[in-house]
């Protein structure tokens, strides 16, 4: 079936150092995927999104990589920061146009 | 700032006493979104609306119940909550399923 999973439940970076958050899927179909983050307490917040006809796309501070040939997802946070600290999860939708969100990492920032 | 409102932010309910959760909209989506999160796990669809259309998801429980009466306002009905109810509520909209998700900032929702 349809499954969006990550690697890692917990991330810890140092501040100014750069973060990789990795995700990957099952469904070779899917075609559109997506990058939250939410902080304690608070809504998902969109970060970046990606569709399956590109492998790179860049935002501010914030890159997300897709690797269709092995389903691997990764975003990769530049100069991580206090406030970047929260659950990211990855999410891929599916071919009834729903999202399937991954577990979500907790991403640590070391002072 | 057009965005997605929740109220209230946090809700006590009794076991079995029925109780509603709002959402509104400025943004003017065709789509509005009812998600269940529990600690530590991703968002759960519960059901959806594109424009007037509901759609259900198959493992939502009888007991949720959802309207939405225009385009700005949804609502989220729990007829008879019970403690596996608790959790955070959160309403989302998108311009059509083609696009991404703004979520509102979620109904934290205790059952006593």
């Amino acid at each position: 079936g349809e499954n969006v999973g990550l690697h890692l439940p917990t991330l810890s970076v140092q501040e100014g150092d750069n973060s990789i958050i990795n995700c990957a899927y099952s469904n070779s179909a899917s075609d559109y995927f997506i990058w939250y983050k939410q902080e304690s307490g608070k809504g998902p917040q969109f970060i970046i999104d990606i569709r399956s006809n590109m492998d790179k796309r860049q935002g501010q501070r914030v890159t997300v990589l897709l690797n269709k040939t092995v389903k691997h997802l990764s975003l990769q946070i530049a100069a991580t920061q206090p406030g970047d600290s929260a659950v990211y999860f990855c999410a891929e939708r599916a071919s009834n146009y729903q999202l399937i969100w991954g577990a979500g990492t907790k991403l640590i920032i070391k002072p | 700032d057009a965005m997605v409102i929740q109220n209230p932010r946090y809700q006590v309910t009794q076991f079995g006493k029925p109780v509603t959760l709002s959402c509104s909209q400025t943004l003017n989506h065709n789509v509005m979104y009812w998600y269940q999160q529990k600690s530590s796990q991703a968002p759960k669809l519960l059901f959806h609306y594109y424009d007037k259309d509901f759609n259900n998801e198959a493992d939502t429980p009888d007991n949720f119940q959802s309207r939405r009466p225009n385009t700005s306002f949804c609502f989220l009905d729990i007829r008879s909550p019970g403690l596996g109810d608790a959790a955070m509520y959160l309403c989302a909209t998108s311009p059509g399923t083609f696009y991404e998700q703004y979520f509102g900032p979620g109904t934290r929702l205790t059952v006593t």
